[in-house]
């Protein structure tokens, strides 16, 4: 069965460092792999697309890895801050005409001043 | 930019009631997505509309659910009848038309059916 794995635990460290963030999924083909953040009683907010033929993409102290081999994409935040707190949720083409999401549970991230 | 408005933002009803969720998506957008999150299934999606056509529905739980978009600027989401384990918060999103745009969503109806 289609899986998408996220770390259910919440993920704390402190200011300044990288956060790295791990999305795994099985039985799936995407062509592209989605982030987006949601903070408490919002709604999630989309941060960065990586396509199936990109390795890495960048977006000010963001970046996203995908390795269609391993089935995974790594989200990282650099010289993360305490505004950087939040739930993050990676989401996965189904690959069929619609281009509908199937999102992960999301980590929560805490970063600590 | 006004973004994707969806009322209400809460509410609270007993068991067996009728409950509709309203959604407004951005103006332009032609694809639009209702999803439901719980902590235990996280974010689900429910429905998916194409130029206002109901596109793939096998998400719906149950023939309970049902969801309506009669113009490119509205679209709901009923219930009924309401019960206990409908309890979620829903939200509305919307997207163009074009493959791999992001989903903008709303900020969510919290429903509690009692």
């Amino acid at each position: 069965s289609q899986k998408i794995e996220q770390n259910s635990e919440a993920l704390n460290i402190q200011e300044g460092k990288t956060a790295t963030l791990t999305c795994n999924y099985t039985n799936y083909s995407p062509a592209y792999l989605q982030w987006y953040r949601q903070d408490p009683g919002r709604g999630p907010v989309f941060l960065l697309l990586i396509r199936e033929n990109e390795k890495e993409k960048r977006k000010e102290r963001l970046k996203v890895t995908f390795d269609t081999t391993l089935k995974q994409s790594l989200f990282h935040i650099t010289a993360s801050q305490p505004a950087d707190s939040a739930t993050y949720l990676c989401a996965l083409d189904r690959g069929n005409a619609g281009n509908m999401l199937t999102f992960g549970g999301g980590t929560r991230l805490m970063v600590k001043p | 930019d006004a973004g994707v408005i969806q009322s209400p933002r809460h509410e609270v009803t007993e068991m067996g009631q009728e409950v509709t969720l309203r959604c407004k998506p951005i103006s332009g957008h032609n694809s639009l997505f209702w999803y439901r999150q719980t902590m235990m299934r996280g974010l689900e999606l429910l429905i998916y509309f194409n130029n206002n056509v109901p596109i793939d529905d096998s998400g719906m739980p149950e023939d309970r659910f049902s969801a309506k978009m009669p113009n490119a600027s509205f679209s709901t989401l009923k219930i009924q009848p309401s019960e206990p384990r409908d309890s979620a918060v829903y939200f509305c999103a919307s997207r163009m038309r074009e493959s791999n745009q992001p989903q903008h969503f709303g900020d969510g109806t919290r429903l509690s059916i009692l």
